[in-house]
């Protein structure tokens, strides 16, 4: 959707180098997610946030960190990439933890 | 555990109805969700139901039965562009207090033919 973004679109990177991607809203919505979504796996939850610096590891959070210093800004940072992050990530946005709606999503590619 | 079973493909033909299954078994459920998910694009949300019963939204209609972990998406009217897959997710306890999670299925691909 038009109020929320995702930076960059598509990016490929080497196993061990760190990596940032970046969620940015325009609703001022309280709660961001970060998802991947990966052929038989479905979307998965990696890390959310429900408000600035309030954060929570997800169910596949290892080798992740997140932060939030501002409201419409929530980074997904992938300390040391591995070839099994390879994968679509998907940042969503809800203004009552309810219904998530969807940035236009991230391709990685770990060589 | 946490499961949630929908057909991995289904095809239907333009101008006629399709319905899309979706079974869960779920540690809690506070509510279940449909996204439509086209090729190499982000999930939208279509639906959402947390009573039981039918949700009519134009085009668009979904069931739930919380006694029977059940529910469908009713797509009437089919055209072309409804080509795409079909995401069931259900709303779940995570975590401690009261923070939620979405469980999600593998999609449905659905395919319209003209």
């Amino acid at each position: 959707d038009a109020g929320i973004t995702q930076s960059p679109r598509h990016k490929v990177t080497e196993t061990g180098t760190p990596v940032t991607l970046r969620c940015h809203q325009t609703e001022n919505h309280r709660y961001m997610y970060w998802y991947r979504q990966d052929p038989g796996h479905g979307l998965r939850l990696i890390h959310y946030s429900y408000g600035v610096k309030d954060t929570d590891k997800g169910e596949v959070s290892d080798g992740y960190s997140v932060s939030r210093s501002k409201t419409e800004d929530f980074l997904l940072t992938l300390e040391s990439a591995t070839s099994s992050q390879t994968s679509v990530y998907f940042c969503a946005i809800s203004e009552s933890e309810v219904t998530q709606y969807f940035g236009p999503g991230t391709r990685l590619l770990v060589l | 555990g946490q499961n949630i079973d929908q057909p991995t493909e289904m095809t239907a033909t333009e101008g006629a109805i399709v319905q899309i299954n979706c079974t869960y078994q779920t540690s809690g459920f506070n509510g279940l969700f449909w996204y439509q998910q086209h090729a190499g694009e982000a999930p939208t949300f279509l639906s959402y139901n947390v009573l039981d019963g039918l949700e009519e939204k134009g085009r668009f209609s979904s069931f739930l039965s919380r006694s029977k972990g059940y529910s469908y998406l009713l797509l009437k009217e089919l055209q072309m562009k409804d080509s795409a897959s079909y995401l069931c997710a259900v709303r779940v306890p995570f975590n401690a207090g009261n923070n939620r999670k979405l469980i999600w299925g593998l999609g449905t691909s659905l395919a319209v033919n003209p």
